[in-house]
């Protein structure tokens, strides 16, 4: 069956250091996988996508890695900060039953103390 | 104003009843959703429409109903809500054709008594 998988539920660091993050997926090829920012009661944020042919995606801090032969996605936080604690959500593209529309994995609850 | 509004922010309604939640978008895009959230499943999605004339039930339609009424108006409704209806509810829009990121609305927390 197709699953998306967040390693971990719950993840503490640090301030400062580097929090990463991964989500593995089965029986999918995607053409392309998105990570979201999730605070309590609020909508999912979008923040950043990666495309199956590119490696390595950046944006300020952020950092996302596409793997398709380990069927892996990394997501980097660099020099982390107790503002970035949130829930932060994989998400790819099933083209499948649904269409083209998004799966989510269940998250991971990042925190980040001072 | 948000571009992805969803009203109410929440409710409390009894088993049995009618409700309905509605969604109005700001960014004109044809694409809508509604996803429910509980904790430990993650988000899921109920229904989706492409365009006005176009609805797709999503993994867990049972016990729901949609109906676009524009462009910008994506409503959902519990035609008998039960107890296990209770949960975060979501709308987003999209893009069609190009792979962005959805917007989402701010959710409305339903919880069935």
């Amino acid at each position: 069956s197709q699953k998306i998988e967040q390693n971990s539920e719950a993840l503490n660091i640090q301030e400062g250091k580097t929090a990463t993050l991964t989500c593995n997926y089965t029986n999918y090829s995607p053409a392309y996988l998105q990570w979201y920012r999730q605070d309590p009661g609020r909508g999912p944020v979008f923040l950043l996508l990666i495309r199956e042919n590119e490696k390595e995606k950046r944006k300020e801090r952020l950092k996302v890695t596409f793997d398709t032969t380990l069927k892996q996605s990394l997501f980097h936080i660099t020099a982390s900060q107790p503002a970035d604690s949130a829930t932060y959500l994989c998400a790819l593209v099933n083209y499948g039953g649904s269409q083209g529309n998004l799966i989510f994995g269940k998250g991971t609850k990042l925190s980040v103390k001072p | 104003d948000a571009d992805v509004t969803q009203t109410p922010r929440n409710r409390i309604t009894k088993t049995g009843k009618r409700i309905m939640l509605e969604c109005s978008q700001t960014k004109g895009h044809d694409r809508m959703y509604w996803y429910r959230q509980d904790p430990g499943l993650g988000l899921r999605l109920i229904y989706y429409s492409f365009d006005v004339k176009d609805i797709n039930k999503g993994e867990i339609s049972d016990g729901y109903s949609v109906s676009r009424q524009a462009q910008a108006k994506f409503s959902l409704s519990l035609e008998s809500a039960i107890p296990n209806q209770t949960a975060l509810y979501f709308c987003a829009t999209s893009d069609p054709g190009r792979a962005w990121g959805y917007t989402f609305g701010s959710g409305t927390r339903l919880t069935v008594v």
